[in-house]
């Protein structure tokens, strides 16, 4: 099975439409990340938890919420969808970077359209 | 702000040869370096990680090298195959935001 899912794999929803993206980790990491890829723009990071009561925006959270609702889970929802809202979505886990053991696990990604 | 520039931003070449892909970023203050690779529509791999006390790691044919102090980060691809075709992303973590930042990549296509 693998280290970090996300369900839906894909979803096409309509603008204003509430729609949830859920990630699930196996590693036991404490640190969770959503990210979101765009052609030409690269990973851009949403939202970010360091454990379950810790929670942070990234460079880009308008429009989105989080909600980390165990270690293994961290889901992100937007609100009332919008087409720029269109792209690739993934979510990532690891331990603290100075662990011996750090390093940085995606999951397979979500491709959202909003019409 | 911390950038990360990844050069060259394509590459296609004939299966066989040896590679280089350049990763520079301004921030040195760094924990460490992730090369990832990422196929079409994919998730991302971890492919090396590279600790700032390192110079270099290998793994298989590939091997990424990180100078931590002028900002630089390589990584080789040896005898390439058309299935090393994909995108490749660097990522140093830093200290001071205590977050991953990512290159926008090479893509790389290799042909028989």
């Amino acid at each position: 099975d693998a280290d970090v899912t996300q369900t839906p794999r894909n979803r096409i929803t309509k603008t204003g439409k509430r729609i949830m993206l859920e990630c699930s980790q196996t590693k036991g990491h404490d640190r969770m990340y959503w990210y979101r890829q765009d052609p030409g723009l690269g990973l851009r990071l949403i939202y970010y938890s360091f454990d379950v009561k810790d929670i942070n925006k990234g460079e880009i959270s308008d429009g989105y919420s989080v909600s980390r609702q165990a270690q293994a889970k961290f889901s992100l929802s937007l609100e009332s969808a919008i087409p720029n809202q269109t792209a690739l979505y993934f979510c990532a886990t690891s331990d603290h970077p100075g662990q011996s053991s750090y390093e940085q696990y995606f999951g397979p990604g979500t491709r959202l359209t909003v019409t | 702000k911390q950038e990360v520039t990844q050069i060259p931003a394509a590459l296609s070449v004939p299966e066989g040869e040896n590679l280089v892909l350049n990763c520079s970023f301004t921030d040195s203050a760094i924990y460490n370096l992730q090369w990832f690779r990422q196929d079409p529509g994919k998730g991302l791999t971890s492919l090396l990680l590279i600790q700032s006390s390192q110079r270099e790691q290998t793994s298989g044919r590939l091997n990424a090298s990180l100078d931590k102090s002028s900002g630089r980060s390589t990584l080789y691809i040896a005898a390439s195959q058309p299935g090393d075709s994909a995108t490749y992303l660097c990522a140093p973590y830093l200290y001071n935001t205590d977050k991953l930042i990512f290159g926008t990549g090479t893509r790389l296509q290799v042909f028989p």
